[in-house]
């Protein structure tokens, strides 16, 4: 089973491009996140989606943008890159029962310079 | 904001028990208790969680104290391959979200 793939893995962007982050899951979970994770931290939630055509807010938003138009993928955008968003970036998913496990990605690491 | 603390760094011999503990004094009665760990920045993966009843499964156990305000995460046996970060996560019931806010974790070495 993939589980929760996401893609790219690794990325290099210059400062003010933009690039969007893709994490797909075959579970047919309801729930999706994203996190970002900062060397020497736990993992920081950005966004969040609850069901296909719905994402809200999480601890961290500002500069990214998601969308969920289909139910086994979940996007993260960034619109215009800064260095202070060069981080590890973790997708993950579930089934809408809060006894019941997360599954998450592999994570892609990014560097804005 | 994390829900629960955790010591920073703990050391196990290798083949001993590890105990991590965790705190969670704000926990809700309808919240679920959760341990991931991460290897070498992995993803995090699962290992166990509980409600109220201590639990166990073929990586762990789960001991939560019957108030609920703390638990302590059990490796039987650890191994060099269980060196790693481990985050206990308190499960968020508000808005029916599912979110799972991670502290800073707790980083077992284990030492041959």
């Amino acid at each position: 089973n993939a589980g929760v793939t996401q893609t790219p893995k690794f990325r290099v962007l210059k400062t003010g491009q933009s690039m969007t982050l893709l994490c797909a899951q075959d579970m047919n979970h309801e729930y999706m996140y994203w996190y970002r994770q900062d060397p020497g931290m736990g993992l920081r939630l950005i966004h969040y989606s609850v069901g296909e055509g719905t994402t809200a807010k999480g601890e961290v938003p500002d500069g990214y943008n998601v969308s969920r138009l289909k139910k086994q993928n979940f996007l993260l955008g960034l619109e215009s890159a800064a260095p202070s968003q060069t981080s590890v970036y973790f997708c993950a998913s579930s089934r809408p029962y809060f006894n019941t496990e997360a599954f998450f990605g592999q994570g892609t690491r990014l560097t804005v310079v | 904001d994390a829900k629960t603390t955790q010591p920073p760094s703990m050391d196990c011999a290798e083949g001993r028990a590890a105990n991590l503990p965790c705190n969670h004094s704000t926990i809700s009665g309808n919240e679920y208790v959760y341990w991931y760990r991460q290897i070498h920045s992995q993803g995090p993966q699962y290992i166990i969680h509980g409600l109220k009843n201590n639990e166990t499964n073929e990586m762990a156990s789960l001991i939560i104290t019957e108030d609920r305000k703390s638990s302590t995460l059990i490796l039987p046996h650890a191994t060099l391959r269980d060196t790693a970060v481990y985050y206990c996560i308190v499960r968020v019931l508000e808005s029916n979200t599912g979110k799972l806010i991670f502290g800073q974790g707790t980083t077992l070495q284990v030492k041959p």
